[in-house]
């Protein structure tokens, strides 16, 4: 079954550094999330991307973050100068073409900031 | 885009027994979908029930929809120690379709006694 695979499954970094988070979201799919977790917390929303282009962010994601689809198969969430409260387990998701909706997770990158 | 409204927060039952949790929202909705989530791992999309739905079953989960009472619910029959998770509701918005966002609430914390 196809699947939305995530690297790396777990980064500790310290602040000030960037880092990159990526994703291989399904292969027909045609709109990309990213979600972060904090420890606790809930899954909270903070891109999405479509044609090549964001569709809408939250307030969350500031200018410190940045997407792209270089290759058109990777999908990469970059934090240009993390900070400790970056640390969070972030989700990459996908679909489409359906309309209905329904997405698919990835497992999941865990970022440790020190 | 809205999120759904998870109750009850938590809810522990004896394995073999029923485990009933319940979703309000605010608007009209395209779709309601509901996921899983164990402990550090992606969410996982469980069912989807139309807004021109009532009620919809897949293996051991039902769920239903009351549009006029904006609610949900989702029932877990014969239950199982792996069906330990958090488990999320997502109400997809009427006004947009195909990348809309969804949003999750704090969910409802579900434990399966052996």
């Amino acid at each position: 079954e196809p699947e939305v695979t995530q690297t790396p499954s777990h980064q500790v970094t310290q602040m000030g550094q960037e880092v990159i988070l990526r994703c291989v979201p399904i292969s027909n799919h045609l709109y990309f999330y990213w979600y972060r977790q904090i420890l606790g917390q809930k899954v909270e929303f903070l891109v999405s991307f479509y044609n090549n282009e964001i569709s809408e962010k939250s307030e969350i994601f500031d200018d410190q973050f940045s997407v792209e689809r270089p290759d058109g198969s990777n999908f990469t969430l970059k934090i240009r100068s993390t900070k400790l409260e970056d640390s969070a387990m972030y989700f990459c998701a996908s679909t489409g073409p359906s309309i209905t909706g329904e997405l698919f997770f990835g497992e999941g990158s865990r970022l440790t900031v020190l | 885009s809205q999120q759904g409204e998870e109750d009850p927060q938590a809810l522990s039952i004896q394995e073999g027994e029923n485990a009933t949790m319940n979703c309000s929202y605010k608007t009209s909705i395209n779709n309601l979908q509901w996921y899983r989530q164990n402990s550090g791992r992606g969410l996982v999309h469980l069912i989807l029930i139309r807004s021109n739905e009532r009620e919809k079953h897949s293996g051991r989960l039902r769920v239903t929809l009351d549009t006029s009472k904006k609610s949900s619910s989702l029932l877990i029959t014969a239950s199982r120690a792996a069906d330990t998770a958090s488990y999320f509701c997502a109400p997809l918005p009427l006004s947009n379709f195909g990348n809309e966002k969804l949003t999750f609430g704090t969910g409802t914390r579900l434990t399966i006694i052996p």
